[in-house]
């Protein structure tokens, strides 16, 4: 039981480059989250999706595209990658959602944008 | 909005010394709090929770009750260690369980 996994763990990108960051989890949990954790700003959250098949904006959407490929996987996608851009990027899972909504957190990307 | 504010870090500590650790939060309704735990180079951990007013969470020492009146979940620990140091986070959970609304973190520090 692996619990969150996250691909890459480091990444190096030059502005305008593209990328996917990967992430799955294997508990069978229905909602799944992207996070980005910048120094003094904790974890701000990027976009979630509550189920397979629905997505939607958190508080920092621009700049990043999503898809739940199934219900096991959510990544997270840079299209034209920036500077501001640079940051530790986490995904959670959780299953039970509402006032139940523990998350258990992937180990991280740390990405850098030249 | 729901909103989540924590004491500015650093603290540091020496070994055995009492933590608190404060934690106020802005919500409608009657949220869910959280404290999660990141050590370094490592994602965030569950450390406690609680789902209702007058709740207190516990675990590996560390303790929170959830005070409705003073919209309040301090983090408290009666005798840090070494092992402890690491960047803690508040967090809440609204009904509707969209997401979780973290604080910034504060980074505890101990000394031997």
């Amino acid at each position: 039981n692996a619990g969150v996994t996250q691909t890459p763990k480091f990444q190096v990108l030059k502005t305008g480059q593209s990328m996917t960051l990967q992430c799955a989890q294997d508990m069978n949990h229905n909602s799944m989250y992207w996070y980005r954790q910048d120094p003094g700003m904790g974890l701000r959250l990027i976009y979630y999706s509550a189920s397979e098949g629905t997505t939607d904006k958190g508080e920092v959407p621009n700049g990043y595209n999503v898809s739940r490929l199934n219900k096991r996987e959510f990544s997270l996608r840079l299209e034209s990658a920036a500077p501001s851009q640079t940051s530790v990027y986490f995904c959670a899972s959780s299953g039970a959602g509402g006032i139940y909504n523990e998350q258990f957190f992937g180990p991280g990307t740390r990405l850098t944008v030249l | 909005g729901n909103s989540v504010t924590q004491m500015e870090g650093p603290v540091t500590l020496s070994e055995e010394a009492f933590l608190t650790i404060n934690c106020t939060y802005t919500a409608t309704g009657y949220p869910s709090l959280f404290w999660y735990v990141q050590y370094p180079g490592e994602g965030l951990q569950l450390l406690l929770k609680a789902t209702k007013a007058d709740d207190k969470g516990s675990n590996k020492g560390f303790e929170a009750t959830y005070r409705k009146e003073t919209t309040s979940f301090h983090l408290e620990k009666g005798s840090v260690q070494v092992s402890d140091s690491a960047v803690y986070f508040c967090a809440l959970s609204d009904r509707s369980g969209t997401a979780l609304i973290f604080g910034k973190g504060t980074t505890l520090s101990v000394s031997s």
